[in-house]
């Protein structure tokens, strides 16, 4: 089964510092990479997702980098405030459905005040 | 809009009880699918479907089945509920351009215990 590879597993920010987490993908021939927050007790929802005719999509403090030839891609996440404390999922398409995503396993933040 | 909305919120079950976990969407997506979230092993996908009538099989689909008789609608059954099927269970739905997926959005979630 194909493989999106996160990291790190968690990850503690002071307020006001970067945060960074990575992702790795297999081979894809689709071509949607997104991040999704999820809250406790709460369903993910969909953050920033970019397709990599860029090599970089900003959204406010949110930030993805993509790198196609190394098959990564990166969510920075500027000024981190309590706030964005959440689990983060990155997720690549389907080998075999473009519909389907693989998702990571998650990247638990907790920025601290 | 509700958007994705699923039933029941949390359920308990005995070893080899069978039930269905209700999802609905009124955004006239295409494409809707079910997750299982298990502590550190992400979202994993159970099966998904790409119109009313079609269906498919994700990473982990034994044990469930699923049918999709409506655009709205996308059930998933337990068969046989087994201890290993405990876990937190996502529905999401989206629109499908061509074959290229776009924005999922997620229902709040369905937490089983199996006993």
């Amino acid at each position: 089964q194909q493989q999106v590879k996160q990291s790190p597993q968690s990850l503690i920010v002071q307020k006001g510092g970067i945060s960074i987490i990575n992702c790795a993908y297999e081979n894809t021939a689709f071509d949607y990479f997104p991040w999704y927050q999820q809250f406790p007790g709460k369903g993910p929802a969909l953050l920033i997702a970019i397709r990599p005719d860029v090599s970089e999509k900003k959204e406010g403090r949110f930030t993805i980098s993509f790198n196609k030839s190394a098959k990564q891609f990166s969510l920075h996440i500027m000024d981190s405030q309590p706030g964005d404390s959440a689990t983060y999922f990155c997720a690549a398409p389907n080998s075999n459905s473009g519909y389907a995503l693989n998702f990571g396993k998650g990247t638990s933040l907790l920025v601290t005040p | 809009n509700a958007g994705v909305t699923q039933t029941p919120k949390f359920q308990v079950l005995k070893t080899g009880q069978s039930m269905t976990l209700q999802c609905a969407q009124d955004m006239n997506h295409e494409y809707m699918s079910w997750y299982r979230q298990d502590p550190g092993m992400g979202l994993r996908l159970i099966h998904y479907s790409v119109g009313a009538g079609i269906t498919d099989q994700g990473e982990v689909p034994n044990g469930y089945n699923v049918s999709r008789s409506t655009t709205e609608d996308f059930p998933l059954r337990l068969l046989s509920a087994a201890p290993s099927q405990t876990s937190v269970y996502f529905c999401a739905s989206s629109y499908s351009i061509g074959r290229r997926t776009d924005t999922q959005y997620f229902g709040p979630g369905t937490r089983l215990t199996v006993l």
